[in-house]
């Protein structure tokens, strides 16, 4: 069975540091895939990004990019030069490699920019 | 890229009555699509999902069904709603990466 784990309730970063959020996995698959989405207070789920597990290098879009170390099973978030617009939830989630019918997500992180 | 439609947006409806929120989906075909629910403050907890037209699997036994009657359309209903049924549910469509539509907030009343 799948299990994703964020342990961090909530963060607090001050505006235009970095902050990490944390994420470990448990899979038995060899083929994996690892999101992070944005959730705002209007409920809707932002796309950020993807890390397929045979992927050599960690994913980077933007200001977000994951640091993925596939030995300890963590895909932790990494968000550089917070902006108080990413105040938020983030979860983080994964889909398995058997015809990738679910998504599991973990149980999020509040995220917290202050000026 | 795909785009996940849903609606309603806010539903408020009385204990027992029946319940059918819609998503529709565009950009893709034979997406997986999942319905999500979400209690407030808390994780996304998986209800169902489909990986074609008229499968559907169920993660969690409860009062609500999904169908699938259309590629790219998903449904969830209820035929008598519970206080408990409250939350805000999310459909997803997962093919090459996974989107999600609005939301819809209910509220049993």
């Amino acid at each position: 069975a799948q299990k994703i784990t964020q342990t961090q309730p909530g963060m607090f970063v001050q505006e235009k540091e970095a902050v990490t959020l944390d994420c470990t996995y448990d899979t038995s698959d060899p083929s994996y895939g690892l999101f992070w989405y944005k959730q705002p207070s209007s409920g809707e789920m932002i796309f950020l990004i993807y890390q397929g597990s045979y992927d050599q290098q960690n994913a980077t879009e933007g200001r977000y990019s994951l640091n993925f170390q596939k030995a300890r099973k963590s895909a932790n978030l990494v968000i550089s030069a917070s902006q108080l617009g990413d105040s938020a939830m983030y979860f983080c989630a994964m889909r398995d490699g058997s015809g990738y019918s679910t998504l599991t997500f973990g149980k999020g992180t509040m995220l917290l920019v202050s000026p | 890229s795909q785009t996940i439609h849903q609606w309603p947006a806010t539903l408020v409806q009385p204990v027992g009555s029946p319940l059918s929120l819609e998503c529709t989906v565009e950009g893709t075909s034979n997406p997986n699509l999942y319905w999500y629910r979400q209690a407030a403050g808390r994780g996304l907890q998986l209800l169902f999902y489909s990986v074609g037209i008229g499968q559907i699997s169920s993660e969690v036994p409860q009062n609500l069904s999904a169908s699938r009657p259309q590629d790219r359309q998903f449904i969830l209903s209820s035929k008598k709603l519970l206080l408990s049924d409250s939350g805000f549910y999310l459909c997803a469509s997962y093919r090459d990466a996974a989107f999600f539509g609005q939301g819809t907030r209910l509220t049993v009343v």
